[in-house]
């Protein structure tokens, strides 16, 4: 078992939809979670990151996450073609030094 | 801004050559990065360097070393590269390792071995 997993997608939404993007993870130490959004032929950028469980919300966007259940999602609200990317959820342990890398989920948002 | 700069965006080798790619960050930091992105594989960590000539094992470093000279240089070695090796190579920097500080990335270097 990987010890984080995104679904790759492609998601494709019309614009303006709500999306919600998730991962889930295997590890309970982890307690930083990082969305990093990744433009096609470009290096990811970080979006947003939480600590611990909660919900965190940056504009359109809100990070949520569940320690119990070990899920994390992303809510884009009012999503827009500029969204269309990768986003790569990346959960961190202190006790390590290194982030995991989920694979990525692939956004298409249609005009 | 942070500039982490990739200078080779698309390469394409031959089986059995070397390869360099090079990496350059213009924000002092200590902490530096290669990883390789694969589909459906996500980003795997190849090697880091916390410091000059200071380097460490990621989860993937078979056929692969790294060179740190200089603080704002990483540069990742193919010894002699294999068709396996094809894949998408991403620098990263951070100016300290922990949960709350960003890594940057280089825009990637696509890689080709044929």
């Amino acid at each position: 078992q990987k010890e984080v997993e995104q679904d790759p997608g492609p998601l494709s939404v019309p614009e303006g939809a709500i999306v919600s993007l998730n991962c889930t993870y295997s590890n309970s130490a982890f307690q930083y979670f990082m969305w990093y959004r990744q433009y096609s032929r470009k290096g990811p950028e970080l979006l947003m990151y939480t600590y611990s469980s909660g919900n965190k919300e940056d504009g359109r966007f809100t990070a949520q996450v569940d320690k119990s259940s070990k899920y994390i999602s992303l809510f884009i609200r009012d999503s827009q073609p500029s969204d269309s990317a990768t986003y790569l959820c990346a959960p961190y342990n202190n006790a390590g030094n290194m982030l995991t890398f989920g694979g990525g989920t692939r956004l298409m948002v249609k005009p | 801004d942070v500039k982490v700069t990739q200078s080779s965006r698309y390469l394409v080798k031959r089986t059995g050559e070397k390869v360099f790619l090079e990496c350059v960050q213009d924000m002092d930091h200590e902490n530096m990065f290669w990883y390789r992105q694969d589909p459906g594989l996500g980003l795997r960590l190849i090697y880091f360097s916390y410091d000059v000539k200071m380097k460490e094992k990621g989860d993937i470093p078979e056929g692969y070393s790294v060179s740190r000279e200089k603080k704002e240089r990483f540069s990742l070695i193919l010894e002699s590269a294999s068709t396996n090796q094809t894949s998408m190579y991403l620098c990263a920097s951070t100016p300290a390792l922990g949960g709350r500080n960003t890594i940057y990335f280089g825009e990637g270097s696509w890689l080709t071995v044929v």
